[in-house]
């Protein structure tokens, strides 16, 4: 069966420091990683995928994300948070098949000033 | 460019009335999402289009939901009778291909009274 999990329900960083959104996934044969963001009040937006190739994966607005196949995670990470930032992450994966896509529970992201 | 068109963007019904929601995707793009997201909960993949084919629908309640995609362009989203719990946000996303980004639309807000 294949999910995707986003241990965090929140998590709080000051701006300037640096972020880590946590994600862990199952799949049968080789996944494809996505990050989305949710702003209040706005659609989700794509930040980063990853297919194959070099396991760090850079994104929009500065973000990039890791993957680790021993661990199966694939953390979003950023080396400086802004309070611009602030919002609901999602971690999704879709399986080498294509005919299955799953969004995790979402990571709630506090920058605060 | 234009993006991913819904409406309407706010519904309220009863239960047990019936609903239809629009979506039109960005132009060329061959696959066709509905996600179901509930409060606090991340989105569902309800049914994927390729072109005007089903590629997964096995998370659509097919006792009360049902989805097109005539001529492989714009889709609608029906339930009949309605439940409290179909309560949520139906977004409508749209892509080139099955491993591409997705693009959403800005969602309907449905409330089941």
């Amino acid at each position: 069966a294949q999910s995707v999990a986003q241990p965090e329900d929140q998590v709080n960083v000051a701006e300037g420091n640096p972020l880590t959104v946590k994600c862990t996934y199952s799949v049968s044969g080789n996944p494809y990683l996505f990050w989305y963001v949710q702003y209040p009040n706005r659609g989700l937006q794509f930040l980063l995928k990853y297919i194959t190739g070099d396991n760090l994966v850079k994104g929009s607005y500065g973000f990039e994300a890791e993957f680790n196949k021993s661990q199966t995670s694939f953390h979003l990470k950023k080396p400086s948070a802004l309070v611009s930032d602030s919002a609901l992450y999602f971690c999704a994966v879709r399986g080498y098949n294509f005919n299955k896509f799953y969004f995790g529970s979402g990571t709630k992201l506090n920058v605060k000033p | 460019e234009a993006g991913v068109a819904q409406s309407p963007r706010y519904k309220i019904i009863e239960k047990r009335q019936s609903v239809a929601f629009w979506c039109n995707p960005i132009s060329g793009h061959a696959t066709l999402y509905w996600y179901q997201q509930i409060l606090g909960q991340g989105p569902k993949l309800l049914i994927q289009f390729q072109n005007n084919g089903v590629v997964d629908d096995s998370q659509l309640p097919k006792d009360r939901f049902s989805a097109e995609r005539l001529k492989g362009v714009d889709s609608t989203l029906k339930i009949q009778p309605a439940k409290l719990e179909d309560s949520a946000v139906y977004l409508c996303a749209s892509s080139l291909d099955p491993s591409g980004k997705q693009f959403f639309g800005p969602g309907t807000r449905l409330t089941v009274l």
